[in-house]
């Protein structure tokens, strides 16, 4: 069955360090997004992307990075990650347009900044 | 500012009763309005997903309205079970503004045995 998958599942990193979360797609869509979800807030986008070698800025981009070279993945960067950003990330991707489209989201990955 | 409010926060209800879960947005303009239902530890699975056309629609036991002039939706679950127990976010789509979901801080539903 196709499906959405993250990893890891759970990061303890340290304030200025570096941190790349995955997001693996098998089901050949071309739409990824990633999205932060904080207690108080709804989910909120930080990139997006239509498709290879597309990427986009959402509305909480300050501080990350995506890259997409090929359909299934979209991996997600802090390049120095500080205690603001930990939160739980999901990676949602789907299939056309996301306005009609349904988003299928993966399992999340719960960051602690330290 | 587009923005989706969701009441109440949470609720606890027994199982077998009936509850409904409400949302106001001010997204514009309007494309559609989904509502997700999000286990706890797990990323959020679609429910519903209605147009400005549609004014109800349902899966199983969940019945989601729509008014667009007043810009409401409800979300209904009909005799509850434990496994209801969970987050339902209310998600608006503008239809103008590239990739813009606008998303609700969900309920928290509770159901007690």
């Amino acid at each position: 069955d196709a499906e959405i998958t993250q990893s890891p599942r759970h990061k303890i990193t340290e304030t200025g360090r570096q941190v790349t979360l995955a997001c693996h797609q098998t089901w050949n869509h071309n739409n990824m997004f990633w999205y932060r979800q904080d207690l108080g807030h709804g989910l909120r986008l930080i990139h997006y992307s239509y498709g290879v070698q597309d990427t986009n800025k959402g509305e909480v981009s300050d501080g990350y990075s995506v890259s997409r070279s090929n359909t299934e993945d979209l991996p997600l960067t802090l390049e120095s990650a500080a205690s603001s950003q930990t939160s739980v990330y999901f990676c949602a991707s789907s299939e056309e347009d996301s306005y009609t489209d349904t988003q299928y989201f993966g399992p999340g990955t719960r960051l602690t900044v330290l | 500012k587009n923005q989706v409010e969701q009441s109440p926060q949470s609720l606890i209800i027994l199982e077998g009763k009936n509850c409904t879960l409400q949302c106001n947005y001010t997204v514009s303009p309007f494309s559609n309005l989904r509502w997700y239902k999000q286990d706890t530890g797990r990323g959020p699975v679609s429910l519903t997903i209605m147009t400005f056309s549609e004014n109800t629609k349902s899966n199983g036991r969940y019945t989601a309205t729509l008014d667009a002039d007043t810009k409401q939706s409800s979300l209904h679950i009909t005799a509850s079970q434990l496994s209801d127990s969970a987050s339902y976010i209310c998600v608006v789509s503008a239809s103008a503004a590239g990739n813009k979901l606008t998303f609700g801080g969900g309920t928290r539903v509770l159901v007690k045995p």
